[in-house]
């Protein structure tokens, strides 16, 4: 059990509209990654936020946002939902350094479904 | 263009035989590399994780070798059980927060 969580598990939402995603980090973690995974394809990185600062970004269209909370818990925010925005959405949490979280292991949650109709 | 590529085509092997997966990338240079396993359903679960310095690094069954002049790594499972049933990603990590997943490789082991 890797003591990440994330809800809901799964969410339908139509074109459009607005979603939020939570994740729980892992217990002394300062760092999570949010990602983005369609059918058949590995993970694709949206961002990342350290101490509640983002540090690091992918190639993702700023109706994608983020928040970070004192308990490092994290948030994922998508507006204006298109049918493409159809995927497993993972956060995966680790203790970074200075935001370098790629340089340890990265503990995931299970994702939360996200179908847009 | 960037590009990471593992062996699209599902992996089938036999009980007790060596598994080994490939994965290449081309217009990086990571500073890491990291394998995880990955469930049908499931988030992703870190197996091991190699520095550019470093050429080899086990664990258990598992052996991971790293050469950045070919700009490849291979994933090795030894004495393959069926339960190594999974898919396989390999993914780079450059500037220390971005980490590039690869599209995964499906092992499929036989009893």
């Amino acid at each position: 059990e890797t003591g990440v969580t994330q809800s809901p598990t799964h969410l339908i939402k139509t074109r459009g509209q607005q979603v939020t995603l939570r994740c729980s980090s892992q217990s002394g973690h300062n760092t999570v990654s949010w990602y983005q995974q369609a059918l058949g394809q590995g993970p694709q990185f949206i961002f990342q936020y350290y101490r509640e600062e983002e540090n690091g970004r992918g190639n993702f269209p700023p109706r994608f946002s983020g928040l970070q909370f004192p308990n490092y818990s994290s948030e994922l925010n998508v507006n204006a939902l298109e049918l493409d925005d159809s995927a497993l959405y993972l956060c995966a949490s680790s203790l970074g350094d200075s935001g370098r979280a790629g340089y340890n292991e990265q503990f995931f949650g299970p994702g939360t479904r996200l179908t847009v109709l | 263009s960037q590009k990471i590529e593992q062996n699209s085509e599902a992996l089938n092997i036999q009980e007790g035989k060596t598994a080994t997966l490939t994965c290449n990338y081309t217009n990086y240079s990571p500073a890491y590399l990291q394998w995880y396993r990955q469930d049908p359903g499931r988030g992703p679960v870190f197996l091991l994780l190699i520095r550019e310095n470093e050429k080899e690094k086990r664990k258990e069954r598992l052996k991971v070798t790293f050469d950045t002049t070919l700009k490849q790594s291979l994933f090795h499972i030894t004495a393959s059980q069926p339960a190594d049933s999974a898919t396989y990603l390999c993914a780079l990590v450059t500037g220390g927060f971005k980490t590039i997943f690869g599209a995964g490789t499906r092992l499929f082991v036989k009893a």
